[in-house]
């Protein structure tokens, strides 16, 4: 198996541009996940999807951002328009159902945006 | 809210020898996970081991285990017999039964010290 896969893996562009970041999951998962890292705030959700269905979109922090997942292996988090604070490292996970019942998430190798 | 708190921003051991990572969370749930990632400088994160909270039974994965306390609401990492690849950011995080969200504590970096 690929594992999540993620494009691109570093983005620089300047303020005011738009930024559109790519995910993968793995094949057969029925969840999926954006997350965003900081220094300053950490790791954070930003929105989940649940077989194409977004269904927690409380940490996408402003209308500047917007997620899309169009089918069941791709998902699209855009920027429009981008701002320095954005600067970050935005990590795709996909999940599904174990043997037990239980989730676990995988995670991709995730895309460091720097935006001037 | 469920908070995740790792409250040791920084460990340092040396090679072959046993390190502890704290992690206490707070949760009015009964029922729930709580996991381990392994942030390499690579960035990529990897579930190192997981915890059932209705399994009395600590987890163990090789050299990984944890010493889980549902009471005191804390979940601790032992590393023994620490090798040069384990150096990384180590998070722990919970995850309630019913539902997906993660909520991560803001990582302690370990160091191996040859």
């Amino acid at each position: 198996d690929a594992g999540v896969i993620q494009s691109p893996r570093h983005e620089v562009t300047e303020m005011g541009q738009e930024v559109t970041l790519r995910c993968k999951p793995i094949s057969g998962h029925d969840y999926l996940f954006w997350y965003r890292q900081t220094m300053m705030r950490g790791l954070e959700l930003l929105i989940y999807f649940n077989n194409n269905v977004p269904i927690d979109d409380s940490g996408m922090p402003e209308d500047r951002f917007s997620a899309k997942m169009p089918n069941a292996s791709f998902s699209t988090l855009k920027i429009q328009p981008s701002e320095p604070r954005d600067s970050a490292v935005y990590f795709c996970a996909s999940s599904s159902r174990l043997a037990g019942g239980t989730y676990e998430q995988y995670f991709g190798p995730g895309t460091r945006l720097t935006v001037t | 809210a469920q908070t995740v708190t790792q409250s040791q921003p920084e460990m340092s051991v040396q090679e072959a020898e046993t390190v502890t990572l704290s992690c206490t969370y707070d949760t009015s749930e009964s029922d729930y996970y709580l996991f381990w990632y392994k942030q390499p400088p690579s960035r990529q994160m990897i579930l190192v081991i997981r915890q059932e909270a209705y399994k009395q039974q600590n987890a163990t994965e090789n050299r990984f285990s944890v010493n889980f306390q549902k009471a005191a609401k804390s979940f601790s990492l032992k590393i023994s017999d620490s090798q040069l690849g384990d150096a990384a950011m180590y998070f722990c995080a919970y995850r309630y039964q019913g539902a997906q969200k993660l909520v991560f504590g803001q990582g302690t970096r370990l160091t191996i010290n040859p």
